[in-house]
């Protein structure tokens, strides 16, 4: 298996939801990401995970929460979002076991919150 | 602060051309450079990745060359195919937290 799935692939949600991403990779890699990417612009690194801890914050809100409960599975709790949080919510993962690295990116989910 | 610049933003060619993408970023201190795929509302795909002591790598019609100390990139893509039309990122690592900085793209549509 070398993919990395992401669900679900689309999700709309209004500003007082809460909802969850969910992100998922069997290839035994130690390392997991959340981009966010908006239309014609490129992915932004959101959080980093290494080793189920987390490694790198990028100054994102509270409003998003993420989640490692196992090598395996990232999650991204999202609550009271904005409008302007609506984008492409994209996935990776590396195996952080071996130099040099690629990420292996999921397909994304695409959030619209109104 | 490390800045990845592509150019050009778009391009339109015929099938069968060979081109050029071009990346360059300011801080010549990367550890590797990415190239990746993104076809409309899709993630992205690894296509070449060149480490800081590397020149060059292939894969198929595909050839990325890396010259740091200019800190500039290029994807040469042979023979373009419809099936070549895509956005395609480059991307920099600069440190060993694997972090990723990204390119606004080149939109690249490849006309039967």
């Amino acid at each position: 298996d070398t993919e990395v799935t992401q669900t679900p692939k689309h999700l709309v949600m209004g500003m007082t939801n809460k909802k969850s991403l969910k992100c998922e990779q069997h290839m035994g890699h130690r390392a997991m990401y959340w981009y966010k990417q908006k239309a014609k612009k490129p992915p932004e690194l959101m959080f980093v995970y290494s080793y189920e801890k987390l490694s790198i914050n990028e100054s994102v809100p509270s409003r998003f929460s993420p989640e490692c409960p196992n090598s395996s599975l990232l999650n991204l709790h999202l609550h009271a979002l904005q409008p302007e949080d609506s984008a492409l919510y994209l996935c990776a993962s590396s195996p952080r076991t071996r130099w040099p690295e690629t990420q292996y990116f999921g397909p994304g989910t695409r959030l619209l919150v109104l | 602060k490390q800045e990845v610049t592509q150019i050009p933003a778009a391009l339109s060619v015929p099938e069968g051309e060979n081109l050029v993408l071009n990346c360059s970023f300011t801080d010549s201190a990367i550890y590797n450079l990415q190239w990746f795929r993104q076809d409309p509302g899709k993630g992205l795909t690894s296509l070449l990745l060149i480490q800081s002591s590397q020149r060059e790598q292939t894969s198929g019609r595909l050839n990325a060359s890396l010259d740091k100390s200019s800190g500039r990139s290029t994807l040469y893509i042979a023979a373009s195919q419809p099936g070549d039309s895509a956005t395609y990122l480059c991307a920099v690592s600069e440190d060993s937290s694997y972090k990723l900085i990204f390119g606004s793209g080149t939109r690249l549509l490849v006309r039967p």
